[in-house]
């Protein structure tokens, strides 16, 4: 199974300042049907469930603040706020779905 | 909007089984592939089982090999999991969860995740 690990485990960032979260997958997750990685970035706060964020690595979902980046390739992987707002305080996850057998990250709790 | 409602979740004991619905609606169900996720207490997200828009093809985590079951009955919109031989570490809440792209035959994001339902398995 592909292991995908997150750093940092948590992070504490001022009020519009810039948070990044790094994955790295234990190898390439590139889709040769459509040259894309398949990686994804969910947001869970407490008591919710997870909420997509980017997919493809960089595609933000709708709806989803353009605050919210994704970017990387081959095995490793970021996921920026680029302006932390009070809202944006939760756990993030990244997600290969590359193989049938999908993992996440453990997970990256981001607070102010 | 989209919506699944995940049921069945409780207390059981080791060796018990446990079957979890998930309701869906708003959507075209039987055209997607559905998943289920669980997360323990405090802990991370955990993918266990997929299940094809046509039911053709499924996956488990090894974990729940032999053990777990994901089917689906389209004329109810309805994902299910058969969870026989439960163990403590089976202790979690159990998402259900739907692809983002319809018929798809290789893998894709999940998009849309229900509340969950809760599973104790303890003696």
């Amino acid at each position: 199974d592909i292991v995908m690990t997150q750093s940092p485990d948590s992070l504490a960032v001022s009020l519009g300042e810039r948070a990044t979260i790094n994955c790295k997958s234990s190898q390439p997750i590139l889709d040769s049907s459509n040259n894309k990685n398949s990686l994804a970035w969910y947001q869970q706060k407490p008591g919710q469930p997870p909420r997509l964020l980017i997919y493809w690595a960089s595609v933000r979902e709708s709806r989803v603040p353009d605050r919210f980046s994704g970017g990387g390739s081959g095995t490793d992987f970021t996921l920026t706020i680029s302006s932390l707002q009070a809202e944006d305080v939760a756990v993030y996850f990244c997600h290969q779905y590359y193989t049938d057998i999908r993992t996440f990250g453990h997970g990256t709790r981001v607070e102010i | 909007q989209v919506q699944l409602v995940e049921s069945g979740g409780g207390v059981v004991q080791p060796g018990r089984s446990l079957r979890l619905s998930c309701e869906a609606s708003r959507f075209t169900f039987s055209i997607y592939g559905m998943h289920w996720v669980r997360q323990a207490p405090g802990k991370g997200l955990e993918w266990v089982a997929f299940i094809s828009y046509d039911g053709s093809n499924q996956y488990y985590i090894d974990s729940v090999k032999g053990r777990f079951t994901i089917s689906r009955d389209d004329s109810r919109d309805t994902l299910y999991l058969q969870m026989n031989s439960l163990r403590p570490d089976d202790t979690a809440v159990y998402y259900c969860a739907k692809d983002l792209y319809s018929r798809r035959s290789t893998p894709c994001p999940v998009n849309v995740w229900g509340q969950g339902t809760t599973v104790t398995v303890s003696s």
